[in-house]
C-alpha cells in the first residue's frame, strides 16, 4: 500500500448505528487530519492530531470521536449521526516541520475518501 | 475570519483553449497557498504549494502564480483528461489549518 488509504470506501448506516472509519497513512508524516466534504461547501476541517496528540478539534458534534492511536493510524468513531451528516469524509497526512508561529505548511497528502449516507 | 474565494465557479473549455483560474485571499497569515486537483469520488491530489508574492511553479499545463491578495492557475492547451475540480486553499494561523475555497469545476471537451 502506498500514499493514504481509507476504509470502507462507502457505508450506509442508520441513525442509531455505530461504526467506524479507518485511515492509514504510509508516507512516514507526524500529523494527520479529518475534513468532511458536503456538496457545494468548501472541505472542513474536523480534527488535527500531531504526533497522536489532538491538537485542533474544530467545534465538532460530540457524535463523531476521534482517535489515533499510532502516528500512522487515524479512526473516527461515529455514533447516534443525523441525515446531515451524509457527506465525504476525508482523511490526510502531512509532515510538520516544528518552527513555531510562523512556520511554513507543508502539504496534505489526502486519501480517497469514505462517502457515508445517514438514513 | 479568513476566507478563500475561487472563481469561476465552474469552466467549460475546448481543447487547447487556454484560460486561468482565480484564488482570492483574506491577507492576514498565509503560511503557504495550496492548489489541489479533485476528480469525482476521489480525495484532492496535491499540485502546488507557493508561499511568498511572485513565486511561480509549473507542472506540465498547469501554472501556478501568487500576488498578494491572489493566486492563479494558468492551463495552458487543456486536454480532456485536465476535467476536474480545481481547490485552492490557504495555511491558516493554528496548528496545519487549511481554509478551503469551494473550488472550479473545469470541463474541456475534445
Amino acid at each position: 500500500e502506498t500514499g493514504v488509504t481509507q476504509t470502507p470506501r462507502h457505508l450506509v448506516m442508520g441513525m442509531t448505528n455505530k461504526k467506524s472509519l479507518k485511515c492509514e497513512q504510509h508516507l512516514g508524516h507526524n500529523a494527520m487530519y479529518w475534513y468532511k466534504q458536503s456538496a457545494k461547501k468548501p472541505l472542513e476541517l474536523m480534527f488535527v492530531y500531531s504526533l497522536e496528540e489532538r491538537v485542533e478539534n474544530n467545534s465538532v458534534p460530540s457524535r463523531f470521536s476521534p482517535e489515533c492511536p499510532n502516528s500512522s493510524h487515524l479512526f473516527l468513531h461515529l455514533h447516534t449521526l443525523q441525515p446531515e451528516d451524509s457527506a465525504l469524509y476525508l482523511c490526510a497526512s502531512s509532515q510538520f516541520a516544528g518552527g513555531g508561529a510562523l512556520s511554513s505548511y507543508n502539504e496534505q497528502f489526502f486519501g480517497p475518501g469514505t462517502r457515508l449516507t445517514v438514513l | 475570519e479568513d476566507q478563500v474565494t475561487q472563481s469561476p465557479e465552474a469552466l467549460r473549455l475546448q481543447e487547447g483553449e487556454s484560460s486561468s483560474l482565480n484564488c482570492s485571499y483574506t491577507v492576514s497569515g498565509l503560511r503557504g497557498l495550496f492548489w489541489y486537483r479533485q476528480d469525482p469520488g476521489k480525495g484532492p491530489e496535491f499540485l502546488f504549494t507557493l508561499y511568498s508574492a511572485g513565486e511561480e511553479k509549473e507542472k506540465e499545463r498547469l501554472k501556478a502564480t501568487l500576488t498578494k491578495k491572489e493566486s492563479f492557475l494558468h492551463i495552458t492547451a487543456p486536454k480532456p483528461e485536465d476535467s476536474a475540480t480545481y481547490l485552492c486553499a490557504k495555511g491558516n494561523t493554528g496548528f496545519q489549518k487549511l481554509v478551503f475555497g469551494t473550488g472550479t469545476r473545469l470541463l474541456v471537451s475534445p
